[in-house]
């Protein structure tokens, strides 16, 4: 298994420039989430996806479109960049308690850097 | 609004040491909280996870200790290694929904 992966690894963009972040999973999850991680500061939720065909607000969502394309994939958009976006952005898959842990568990991406000038 | 956050920013530990990070957290309706490990360029990693009706959870090398009462939350890691070197953050969820709250994280160094 892959995991969690994303694309690209890094991103610079200008100011007003679009751009749409890749995330996929291969682990068969329903929930799958996009984070963004600033210095100093904890992972913020920005949507999140329960399952497919759905997708909500998470604590950070303006500026940002999502979509569930399918199970495995959850996009990420950006319509016009701005330098307050300049972050680290994680996308996340959730495995739900089974026989072997009675506990959800978040399985992370390793991120993309991006960074808008 | 309610917030999880760490004590220290920084720990220096050496090689061998016992390492102990904290966390503090505010949301008194919280039940599972986690603690994750993330080295430099990489995604966080699970480590640990502990449910609020325990107050304490071993792992391999790894404790993670809940004190309710006072709403704090450990994770000691027992003959600190180089490879431990990363952020360590905890983060904490409520009722298995979907808002997991995370600390900005505690960066620990191991020096050989």
């Amino acid at each position: 298994n892959a995991g969690v992966t994303q694309t690209p690894k890094f991103q610079v963009l200008k100011t007003g420039q679009s751009m749409t972040l890749q995330c996929a999973q291969d682990m068969n999850h329903n929930s799958m989430y996009w984070y963004r991680q600033d210095p100093g500061m904890g992972l913020r939720l920005i949507y999140y996806s329960a399952s497919e065909g759905t997708t909500d607000k998470g604590e950070v969502p303006n500026g940002y479109n999502v979509s569930r394309l399918n199970k495995r994939e959850f996009s990420l958009r950006l319509e016009s960049a701005a330098p307050s976006q300049t972050s680290v952005y994680f996308c996340a898959s959730l495995r739900l308690p089974s026989g072997a842990s009675s506990y959800n568990e978040q399985f992370f991406g390793p991120g993309t850097r991006l960074t808008v000038l | 609004g309610e917030s999880v956050g760490l004590h220290l920013p920084t720990l220096s530990v050496q090689e061998g040491d016992n390492s102990i990070i904290n966390c503090a957290y505010s949301n008194s309706a919280s039940d599972y909280f986690i603690w994750y490990k993330q080295e430099s360029g990489k995604g966080p990693q699970f480590i640990i996870d502990i449910r609020s009706n325990m107050d304490k959870r071993q792992g391999q090398r790894v404790t993670v200790l809940l004190n309710k009462t006072v709403k704090h939350l450990s994770l000691q890691i027992a003959a600190t290694q180089p490879g431990d070197s990363a952020v360590y953050f905890c983060a904490e969820n409520e009722d298995n929904n979907n808002d997991m709250r995370f600390g900005a994280g505690t960066r620990l160094t191991v020096k050989p």
